[in-house]
Order: structure tokens, then sequence, then C-alpha cells
């Protein structure tokens, strides 16, 4: 079973607009973290946003913000006020604690801000 | 600091032959790992390192080899290379096994004919 789903493979947004990128998740460890990178065309990996599986908060970073409903096992990622620069893939990541931390990572979401 | 660095940026290889890809890191972490990321995959863990010596696998280590005699470093062999080796690899580390923060480096592009 996949760890990691994401179900949209690509998203247009007009610019200024806000957009949601869907990710599930899947795993019976109780400790958990889940995460969200950009890839630009350059090809780096940035880090946005993490949230840990007993935050009580959703994360925010800036215009990043990680709705999380443990209950559904969703991460999904909020982006507010699209800027062109936000055109990039996303990838949604689970470390789990307590089987060797391995990193899973989702398939990505391909964004486009339209000006 | 430079962060993690990758070498080379670009490589071919011909099926068969084998290869050194290295990692380093200056930031003291613990953790390091190795992934391959191809089309629609997102990104595969090859094999991880919690620290000095100790190395584990992770979802795809066939064909691939790692050791970690320092911290520093964490180098993955190709023994024999393959076409379907055909990817880009990123090599990431944090701090210590819960490290929040993943950092990558610039990642080698490779491609075996």
């Amino acid at each position: 079973a996949q760890k990691i789903t994401q179900t949209q493979p690509g998203m247009f947004v007009q610019e200024k607009e806000a957009v949601t990128l869907d990710c599930t998740y899947d795993t019976s460890d109780p400790s958990y973290g889940l995460f969200w990178y950009k890839q630009p065309s350059s090809g780096e990996m940035i880090f946005l946003i993490y949230q840990g599986s007993y935050d009580q908060q959703n994360a925010t970073e800036g215009r990043y913000s990680l709705n999380f409903q443990k209950a559904r096992k969703s991460a999904n990622l909020v982006i507010s006020a699209s800027q062109l620069g936000d055109s990039a893939m996303y990838f949604c990541a689970m470390r789990e604690i307590s089987t060797g931390n391995q990193f899973y990572f989702g398939t990505g979401t391909s964004l486009t801000v339209i000006p | 600091n430079a962060g993690v660095t990758q070498t080379p940026k670009f490589q071919v290889l011909k099926t068969g032959q084998s290869m050194t890809l290295q990692c380093a890191q200056d930031m003291n972490h613990e953790y390091m790992s190795w992934y391959r990321q191809d089309p629609g995959m997102g990104l595969r863990l090859i094999h991880y390192s919690v620290g000095a010596g100790i190395t584990d696998q992770g979802e795809v280590p066939n064909g691939y080899n790692v050791s970690r005699s320092t911290t520093e470093d964490f180098p993955l062999r190709l023994l024999s290379a393959a076409p379907s080796q055909t990817s880009v690899y990123f090599c990431a580390s944090s701090y210590g096994p819960t490290g929040l923060e993943q950092f990558f480096g610039p990642g080698t592009r490779l491609t075996v004919l």
C-alpha cells in the first residue's frame, strides 16, 4: 500500500488566489512527521513546512499552512496569495519514527500559477 | 556552511560499469540518506544512515552499496550499472533520528546506456 498519496498530478491557480494541494498518508505508527517540499524546475528540494503527529495546532510558515486532519489521515498544503514563483512540483512526505526514521514521499503535484 | 554537497552533477555510464556518487555535509548531521527520483514516482529511499558506522536499507536498495566511515561523508556505490538505474539521485541529511528538516543536496543526474 502507498504510504503517501497525492491524487492531483497537476493543478492551476490564478495569481493571488489560494490553492490546496492534497495529501493522504497511511501509517500505524503513532509517532510520525509530515512534510511538504517544493521542487522548482531547477531541481533542488526546498523544505516548506512540518507537522508532527502529536501537534495540536496546524503548522503555518508564512504563506504556507498545513491542514492536518489526523482522523482522516490527511495533510493538505494550503498556499495563500499564490505568486508566479510558486510554480513548481510539490511533494508530501512522511517520516515514521518507530520504523527507523524512513522517509516516504508522494508522487508530487505540479502547480502552475497563472498571471 | 556549504550544506549538503554532491558530486558529480552529471554522469553517463555504460552498462556494467561501477561508480561512486559522493555526498558530504558540514552540519554535523547524524542522519543521512540517499534517494532516487524517477518521473511519476516521487523520491524513493535507497539507503540511510543514523550515524557513523551504521547503515540500513530503504525501499529500493538493490544494486547499491553505502558506507558511513565518518559523520560528514556518505558515498553511494553502484556496483554494476544497469539502464534501470538511470535517475536523479539526491543525498539528504538531518539533525539526529528525529530531526525535523531534511537538507537536500543539488542532485546527481545519472544516465546508464
